[in-house]
């Protein structure tokens, strides 16, 4: 029933290497994907966003793609830092005020 | 603080028991939305406010949850007769409109994180 599928449900990279989270999603009509960061504890914060028509978007480290052909996302991290573990999670909306949450990836980076 | 606040931000409550989970949304936020976070799992929408009015609430799981915002500002969503079942992380999140359109986006609180005995 879940319109929103992220993979893999966890990892763990080493410090300053890469890693690429990914997300497939079902959700119709589609408006935007955003990928949220949530730290143990806290609320998720937005990442980045894009529409149909953007196919990547970056915020520093992190760079998410989109194929809205293909329904699929991901998210990159470049050069990983501890502050880096958290849960990150795919998140689609239509034309309402409903988001469409994926269950995260968790990301553990070890020095 | 500008943003989302909750509290408590722990809660534990005896099989059975009501509970009271208090939002207070980023000031001017037209929208408040609660949501349901289980562990290992990303967040489901429970239900939707617009200024008072409570505009959605069809994420709420039973007649047992009950939300508001009277004035348009603080939410409060009450559980009765507490379960086993509802242990979870509350979240809220406010935002200017809607919070699902580029420019605008729901920010979230810290969550509330409830386990019932």
């Amino acid at each position: 029933k879940n319109q929103v599928e992220q993979s893999p449900q966890s990892l763990i990279i080493l410090e300053g290497k890469n890693c690429t989270l990914q997300c497939n999603y079902t959700v119709s009509p589609f408006s935007n994907l955003r990928w949220y960061k949530q730290d143990t504890g806290r609320g998720p914060v937005s990442l980045t966003i894009m529409t149909f028509s953007e196919n990547t978007k970056s915020n520093g480290r992190y760079t998410a793609t989109l194929d809205a052909d293909t329904k699929q996302s991901s998210l990159h991290i470049t050069a990983s830092q501890l502050s880096d573990s958290a849960s990150y999670i795919c998140v689609v909306s239509a034309d309402d005020y409903k988001l469409s949450f994926g269950a995260g990836t968790t990301v553990t980076v070890r020095a | 603080g500008a943003g989302v606040s909750q509290s408590p931000r722990y809660k534990v409550a005896k099989r059975g028991q009501d509970v009271a989970l208090r939002c207070d949304p980023i000031s001017g936020h037209v929208s408040l939305f609660w949501y349901q976070q289980a562990l290992g799992q990303g967040p489901e929408f429970l239900t939707y406010f617009q200024n008072e009015a409570q505009l959605d609430k069809s994420g709420l799981p039973s007649d047992r949850f009950f939300a508001e915002r009277p004035e348009g500002s603080v939410s409060t969503l009450k559980i009765q007769r507490t379960q086993q079942e509802d242990s979870a992380v509350y979240l809220c999140a406010s935002s200017h409109r809607t919070g699902t359109l580029v420019g605008d986006t729901q920010y979230f609180g810290p969550g509330t994180r409830l386990t019932v005995l």
